[in-house]
C-alpha cells in the first residue's frame, strides 16, 4: 500500500524555523517527484514546493521562495521541507503528495521530456500542522 | 504564474440534481504537441486529504463514480456532478500542472439545498 506520513509540525514563533518530514512507502520513491501543498485556516489549497525524483530540480511558490527549502533523501525514502523566517501566514496544515500519471512528451521541435515536472497528485498524507504565533 | 479562477465560490444543490463548477485559467493549459490539457480536479472533505477525481481535464480516476465528469479545453473547464449525493458535500478545486509551479483555484464549496 502506498503511504505518506508527514511529521515535524508544531508551534513556532514568527521568524523561527521548522523542518517537516514526509516518510514514503509502498512505491518507488527514488523515481517519483514529490510535492508539498498547504491548507491555511479559512483558505484553499496552496501549492508550496516540488522536487524532482533525483532532487536536481526544485520549485517554489513565490510566497515561500527564499525562506523554504525542499529536499529529499532517497536512501531513507523521505521528503523534507525546511522552513525558516516563518510568518503568521505560514500557519497551515502541510501535506506531502506524490504524482499520479506522469506523461513523457515531446515538443514540436522534437525535444523530449520525462514529464516528471507536470502532474496531478493521487496520494496524499494526512498532513502535519504548523502554527506560527507569538 | 498561471492564475486559476473558480466559480461559483459556493453552491447549494438538491439531492439528485446537477452541480456545475467552472474553472478558468489565465493562460492556456493545453499542450498542443500532445493535445493534453494539464488540468486536474480534486474533492476535499474536512479532516481528510484531498482526493484526486479527474486528470487531463476529463479522465476520471479509477474508483471515482461516473456521476463526476470533467470537460473543457484551453482555458475554460467544467466539473459536473450529474446527480448530487449526500457524500459529495465537499470543497472542489481545480489545479493546473502545465507549468512546474502548480496553482490551484480558490475552491468551490458544494452543499445540499
Amino acid at each position: 500500500e502506498v503511504q505518506l506520513l508527514e511529521s515535524g509540525g508544531g508551534l513556532v514563533q514568527p521568524g523561527g524555523s521548522l523542518r517537516l518530514s514526509c516518510a514514503a512507502s509502498g512505491f518507488n520513491f527514488n523515481t517519483d517527484a514529490m510535492t508539498w501543498v498547504r491548507l491555511g485556516p479559512g483558505k484553499g489549497l496552496e501549492w508550496v514546493s516540488s522536487v524532482t525524483g533525483t532532487g536536481d530540480k526544485t520549485y517554489y511558490a513565490d510566497s515561500v521562495k527564499g525562506r523554504f527549502t525542499v529536499s529529499r533523501d532517497n536512501s531513507k525514502n523521505t521528503l523534507y521541507l525546511q522552513m525558516s523566517s516563518l510568518r503568521v501566514e505560514d500557519t497551515a496544515l502541510y501535506y506531502c503528495a506524490k504524482p499520479a500519471h506522469v506523461l513523457p512528451f515531446c515538443s514540436a521541435t522534437g525535444r523530449c521530456y520525462s514529464g516528471e515536472e507536470h502532474y496531478a497528485m493521487d496520494v496524499w498524507g494526512q498532513g502535519t500542522t504548523v502554527t506560527v504565533s507569538s | 504564474d498561471i492564475v486559476m479562477t473558480q466559480s461559483p465560490d459556493s453552491l447549494a444543490v438538491s439531492l439528485g440534481e446537477r452541480a456545475t463548477i467552472n474553472c478558468k485559467s489565465s493562460q492556456s493549459v493545453l499542450y498542443s504537441p500532445n493535445n493534453k490539457n494539464y488540468l486536474a480536479w480534486y474533492q476535499h472533505k474536512p479532516g481528510q486529504p484531498p482526493k484526486l477525481l479527474i486528470t487531463w481535464a476529463s479522465t476520471r480516476e479509477s474508483g471515482v463514480p461516473d456521476r463526476f465528469s470533467g470537460s473543457g479545453s484551453g482555458t475554460d473547464f467544467t466539473l459536473t456532478i450529474s446527480s448530487l449525493q449526500a457524500e459529495d458535500v465537499a470543497v472542489y478545486y481545480c489545479q493546473q500542472y502545465y507549468t512546474p509551479s502548480f496553482t490551484f483555484g480558490l475552491g468551490t464549496k458544494v452543499e445540499i439545498k
